[in-house]
């Protein structure tokens, strides 16, 4: 059965401080990774990833992935409230199926 | 703006009264899919469609009726609607492209079944 599975499940942290993020899967005919982000209502999009080892970088995120070891990571660097969210991972999988991750909630501290 | 709309926002009903909620995209994308929203289960896939006249089912597909006669649009049908399909579901689109794509979410459907 395939299964994406998010790490830690919840986070809390201090402002400042970085965190990694992680997202492990077994899926059958993998095509790509996604992560989004999930504040109020709508998942917005952060990132696709294909290729492993090839770091994505927005800001002060990043994810890399690593198709050997089948997980990738979602960082962020310095911070902030408002990086406070659930952040999904989703695998995109054989016939253009998504399998999503049950998500991270992330608060930040002031 | 480029955007996913979804209409209605939020619906009570009852038990077996058939009900549509709407999905529309301004941004030409081929690809569209309806995924729910329940809590400790994330967001799984219901259907999907990879162009006009073509859909294909996700991973929870039972009780639910898609059709895709436009592009733009891709509605769902809940045809004899139960409690546990009250839910928060979330209409999306995308460009398709061989191996990856990103989508777009609409902003949601709260549907509670009574």
């Amino acid at each position: 059965e395939d299964k994406v599975v998010q790490s830690p499940l919840s986070l809390v942290v201090h402002e400042g401080d970085t965190v990694t993020l992680n997202c492990s899967y077994e899926v059958t005919n993998f095509r790509s990774l996604l992560w989004y982000k999930q504040e109020k209502k709508a998942p917005t999009f952060l990132f696709m990833l294909t290729s492993s080892g090839i770091e994505k970088k927005s800001g002060r995120l990043s994810s890399i992935l690593d198709k050997k070891e089948l997980f990738s990571i979602l960082n962020i660097t310095a911070t902030q409230t408002g990086d406070s969210a659930v952040y999904l991972c989703a695998v995109v999988r054989g016939a253009q199926k998504l399998v999503f991750g049950q998500g991270t909630r992330l608060t930040i501290n002031p | 703006e480029a955007q996913v709309t979804q209409n209605p926002r939020y619906l009570i009903t009852v038990t077996g009264k058939k009900l549509t909620v709407t999905c529309s995209q301004n941004m030409n994308h081929e690809y569209m899919s309806w995924y729910r929203q329940d809590p400790g289960l994330g967001l799984r896939q219901i259907y999907y469609s990879m162009n006009v006249e073509v859909t294909d089912k996700g991973d929870v597909p039972e009780g639910y009726k898609v059709s895709r006669k436009e592009k733009r649009n891709f509605p769902l049908i809940l045809e004899s609607p139960s409690p546990n399909q009250t839910s928060l579901y979330f209409c999306a689109s995308s460009l398709w492209s061989q191996n990856a794509y990103e989508q777009y979410f609409g902003p949601g459907t709260r549907l509670t079944v009574t």
